[in-house]
C-alpha cells in the first residue's frame, strides 16, 4: 500500500515565476492538507481540502491556491513566488478528521 | 504566533537510556494531540496520538503523556536507539468546525549516541 507521494522532489524557481506541486494521497484517505516548512522550523498550515473543496486556510496570502481532483489527488499552486517562499512544502492525507500521514515533501528553492 | 512549543531544541542521550521529550501547549480548547519524528530529507512521520479524554497511551517503545491541568505533552522513548535521532515535533488539533489544521511546534532535534 503506498503512502502519500509528491512530485517533483526538488525544484528550483525564480522570483515572479508560478510553480505547482503535486500530491496523490495515501489509499483510502479522501482529506489533504498542505504545510510550508522553512528551514528549522515547524510545519505551518496552509490549507486543506475535502471533496474537491477548500474547508480550512491557514494565515498565507491568496499567491498560494489549490485544488483537489475526484481521484482525491491535490495540487499546490504558488503564484508571483518570492524568496522567502523557499521551503519544503509538504502534503499530508488523512480520511476525514482522522490522523494525518505526511508525504517525503517537495523541496522548493527560489533565486 | 504558535501555540505549541517544545521546552528543549535539543537533547541528547546514550544508547539504551530512555528519552523524554516535553511539550507545551496554549490552547486549552485543543483536543487531539500528535507526535512526530522527522528525519533529515523527509517528510514528518506519525508516531502516536492521544486524545484530551485521555492522559497516557502507550505504543511500541513508546509512551505519550498529557496533563491538561498545565497544558504539557510529553514523549517518552525506551531503550533509545541510533536510529531514534531526529527532529520530534509535537502538534495539537485546532478546534475548528470547519476543518483539522495541525499547529506544530518547533521541534526537539533528540541525538543519540552510541
Amino acid at each position: 500500500d503506498a503512502g502519500v507521494t509528491q512530485s517533483p522532489t526538488h525544484l528550483i524557481k525564480t522570483r515572479g515565476q508560478q510553480v505547482t506541486l503535486r500530491c496523490s494521497p495515501k489509499s483510502g484517505h479522501d482529506t489533504v492538507s498542505w504545510y510550508q516548512q522553512a528551514l528549522g522550523q515547524g510545519p505551518q498550515f496552509i490549507f486543506q481540502y475535502y471533496e474537491e473543496e477548500e474547508r480550512q486556510r491557514g494565515n498565507f496570502p491568496d499567491r498560494f491556491s489549490g485544488h483537489q481532483f475526484p481521484n482525491y489527488s491535490s495540487e499546490l499552486n504558488v503564484n508571483a513566488l518570492l524568496l522567502g517562499d523557499s521551503a519544503l512544502y509538504l502534503c499530508a492525507s488523512s480520511s476525514g478528521f482522522g490522523t494525518q500521514y505526511f508525504g517525503p515533501g517537495t523541496r522548493l528553492t527560489v533565486l | 504566533g504558535e501555540s505549541v512549543g517544545l521546552h528543549l531544541p535539543t537533547l541528547s542521550v546514550q544508547e539504551g537510556d530512555n528519552s523524554i521529550i516535553n511539550c507545551a501547549y496554549s490552547n486549552s480548547a485543543s483536543d487531539y494531540f500528535i507526535w512526530y519524528k522527522q528525519e533529515s530529507g523527509k517528510g514528518p512521520q506519525f508516531i502516536i496520538d492521544i486524545r484530551s479524554n485521555m492522559d497516557k497511551r502507550q505504543g511500541q517503545r513508546v509512551t505519550v503523556l498529557l496533563n491538561k491541568t498545565v497544558k504539557h505533552l510529553s514523549l517518552q522513548i525506551a531503550a533509545t536507539q541510533p536510529g531514534d535521532s531526529a527532529v520530534y515535533f509535537c502538534a495539537e488539533r485546532a478546534i475548528d468546525q470547519a476543518g483539522t489544521a495541525l499547529i506544530f511546534g518547533k521541534g526537539t532535534t533528540l541525538s543519540v549516541s552510541s
